[in-house]
């Protein structure tokens, strides 16, 4: 079945570069997200990749895909405190219906 | 305002009771889904729905029902609320199914005493 797999938390400093990572099961997804969730906010998409790229650039997000391994990274430069929040990765497997399964979410931590 | 608004944004509530839970969006979207989320487990798919009078179940469907008559609402309830169901739920919408971003409310948070 679909699974979508993440480290629960980490911890950096305020300037230092963030990766945070994912394992997804399903290689028939389509679409790989990265959602943030800031604390009593829903959801808020960051970025997406398409399962035929390597890899997507935006501004300080780098999102890595490795079809091989069905691993997705998103990594932050220069990450700042406004950028703690919960991070959730969210594959989409089936064309046209919109379900996406969902990681159980990286807490990322800046320290100032 | 346009948005995709959910109402109440906190609930506490019975075991046994039947609670409904709304969603509201103003930009049309076809799509519409509800999830649920709790530590440990993410955001888990409860029921969508591709367009008005179509709903389709979703990862963790039982104890909650859905309908879809106008395209703007998709309201859940929970039938008869069991504390396993104490979570904060999320609605959110798409134009399309695939591809397209999911557009998040601002959750509802519940808890079944």
């Amino acid at each position: 079945g679909e699974d979508v797999e993440q480290s629960l938390f980490l911890s950096v400093r305020e300037g230092d570069s963030s990766v945070i990572n994912c394992t997804y099961t399903d290689s028939s997804s389509t679409y790989l997200y990265w959602y943030k969730q800031e604390p009593g906010a829903g959801l808020q998409l960051l970025t997406y990749i398409f399962s035929n790229m390597d890899m997507k650039q935006d501004q300080r997000l780098t999102v890595l895909l490795n079809k091989k391994d069905k691993h997705l990274s998103l990594r932050i430069a220069d990450t700042q405190t406004g950028d703690s929040a919960i991070y959730f990765c969210a594959e989409s497997i089936t064309s046209n219906t919109g379900k996406l399964i969902f990681g159980q979410g990286t807490t990322l931590q800046v320290k100032p | 305002d346009a948005g995709i608004t959910q109402s109440p944004r906190y609930k506490i509530t019975e075991t046994g009771r039947q609670v409904t839970l709304m969603c509201h969006q103003t930009w049309s979207h076809s799509y519409m889904f509800w999830y649920r989320q709790d530590l440990g487990h993410g955001l888990r798919l409860i029921y969508y729905s591709a367009a008005a009078d179509i709903t389709d179940k979703g990862e963790v469907p039982d104890g909650y029902v859905v309908s879809r008559s106008k395209t703007e609402n998709f309201p859940l309830t929970l039938e008869s609320a069991t504390r396993s169901q104490t979570s904060v739920y999320f609605c959110a919408s798409s134009t399309t199914g695939d591809r397209e971003t999911q557009y998040f409310g601002p959750g509802t948070r519940l808890l079944v005493l």
